[in-house]
């Protein structure tokens, strides 16, 4: 069976530093691998998608990068984070290439700017 | 602009009622409309789809309603137990490699 993690489950960063939050995903080959944020009591906003290694989608321009070096390993960073970057990042992956397939959710990563 | 809309209020319902939850979307032409389930502090859990050429979808308790031409889904737990309270997303596809969800409702289900 497939099974996704995010790692850490909590972080709390000050204000300028660096941040790299990592999924991986298990039993399936070349998932489409996506990063959400939710803000406190808000929808999931869609950051970054990938059919691929090496292949990212930017969904908003922001303060976050992306990055995809092994085919079920996903990446979420930033050089120098803002305090408009807390809120809580969700990692989901599906089958490749099959529309209208469910999406798998990891448990997430709750991230504090301070 | 393209928007997901649902009930930012809360629901309350009482326990055995049923409750039903709105989607509806402006400027999407979604090929499919998928609807999760959220605790609080975990991730979505996938409920139902509906594909754009269905009307209706069931699933136990759950059912899914599905209409092009109003642009809405509507998605209905019968006889709602405390253990539904939850808060509920819609996404919807447009024949792409991604998900657009809406804000979500929280539903409280009230003994």
């Amino acid at each position: 069976s497939q099974t996704i993690h995010q790692w850490p489950a909590t972080l709390v960063q000050p204000v300028g530093s660096p941040l790299s939050l990592e999924c991986t995903v298990e039993g399936t080959s070349n998932p489409n691998l996506y990063w959400y944020r939710q803000a406190a009591g808000r929808g999931l906003q869609l950051l970054f998608y990938s059919v691929g290694i090496g292949q990212i989608s930017s969904e908003v321009p922001q303060n976050l990068s992306a990055s995809r070096p092994q085919d079920r390993q996903f990446i979420l960073s930033s050089k120098k984070l803002l305090l408009s970057d807390s809120g809580f990042y969700l990692c989901a992956w599906r089958e490749d290439r099959v529309v209208g397939e469910t999406q798998y959710f990891g448990p997430g990563t709750r991230l504090l700017v301070l | 602009s393209q928007k997901i809309e649902q009930n930012s209020e809360a629901l309350n319902i009482q326990e055995g009622k049923t409750a039903t939850l709105t989607c509806n979307y402006t400027n999407y032409s979604p090929a499919y409309l998928q609807w999760y389930r959220q605790d609080p502090g975990r991730g979505p859990v996938f409920l139902l789809l509906i594909r754009e050429n269905e009307k209706e979808k069931r699933k136990e308790r759950l059912k899914v309603t599905f209409d092009t031409t109003l642009k809405q889904s509507l998605f209905h737990i019968t006889a709602s137990q405390p253990a539904d309270s939850a808060t509920y997303l819609c996404a919807l596809e447009e024949n792409t490699d991604k998900l657009i969800f809406g804000t979500g409702t929280r539903l409280q289900v009230f003994p």
